[in-house]
């Protein structure tokens, strides 16, 4: 997971309220990922970004916006957050190089 | 209906025996195969990946096998010990401009002593 940082690492929520994640990489690549995962389901693709000022919706978009202002940086927002939304959100940066896909630690979410 | 399935759901083996998980895939056009290694609480951690044209690949007491022809993976633990017990993820591209994957819902391991 080296590379890749997500903000805040928990947080709870009622119901309306919005909030911001980050996702920072300094690894210097294009694409990123923002997942969320929930029990007995693989990794949903939620939006995604292949550059700087571009993002592109996933499987799961509904709910969710994304900016991509800066390289570094991908922002994946909630603006009326529901119970729905309670799950863990991972980001993933792509090295075109290695062809991995390196994911950050992880933040867990709680919509109440 | 998922395109990477998984099975067992869940498994308790011994330290220091061998088990084996597989994973069914419908991806297509096939790019690569990965299994990781998510720890709980964790991100998942990449252990392998192989292409149309591998059939095999080790990293360590991990050995993941690949038949194209008929859409399956397999992902073997060799000697397993206590900090094997995760989750197992096996993950399909698509051949796409994108590299968007697709997840299998994961086996849970658990190694007891």
């Amino acid at each position: 997971n080296a590379g890749v940082t997500q903000t805040p690492k928990f947080r709870v929520l009622k119901t309306g309220q919005s909030m911001t994640l980050l996702c920072a990489q300094d690894m210097n690549h294009e694409y990123m990922y923002w997942y969320r995962q929930d029990p007995g389901m693989g990794l949903r693709l939620i939006h995604y970004s292949v550059g700087e000022g571009t993002t592109a919706k996933g499987e799961v978009p509904d709910g969710y916006n994304v900016s991509r202002l800066k390289k570094q940086n991908f922002l994946l927002g909630l603006e009326s957050a529901a119970p729905s939304q309670t799950s863990v959100y991972f980001c993933a940066v792509y090295g075109q190089g290695s062809h991995e896909q390196y994911f950050g630690p992880g933040t867990r979410l709680t919509v109440t | 209906k998922n395109q990477v399935e998984q099975s067992p759901q869940s498994l308790i083996i011994l330290e220091g025996k061998n088990c084996t998980l597989q994973c069914n895939y419908t991806v297509s056009p096939f790019s690569n195969l990965r299994w990781y290694k998510q720890d709980t609480g964790r991100g998942p951690v990449s252990l392998t990946i192989m292409t149309f044209s591998e059939n095999t690949k080790s990293n360590g007491r991990y050995t993941a096998t690949l038949d194209a022809d008929t859409k399956q993976s397999s992902l073997h633990i060799t000697a397993s010990q206590l900090s094997d017990s995760a989750s197992y993820i096996c993950v399909v591209s698509r051949l796409s401009n994108d590299y968007k994957l697709s997840f299998g819902a994961g086996t849970t391991v658990t190694v007891r002593a």
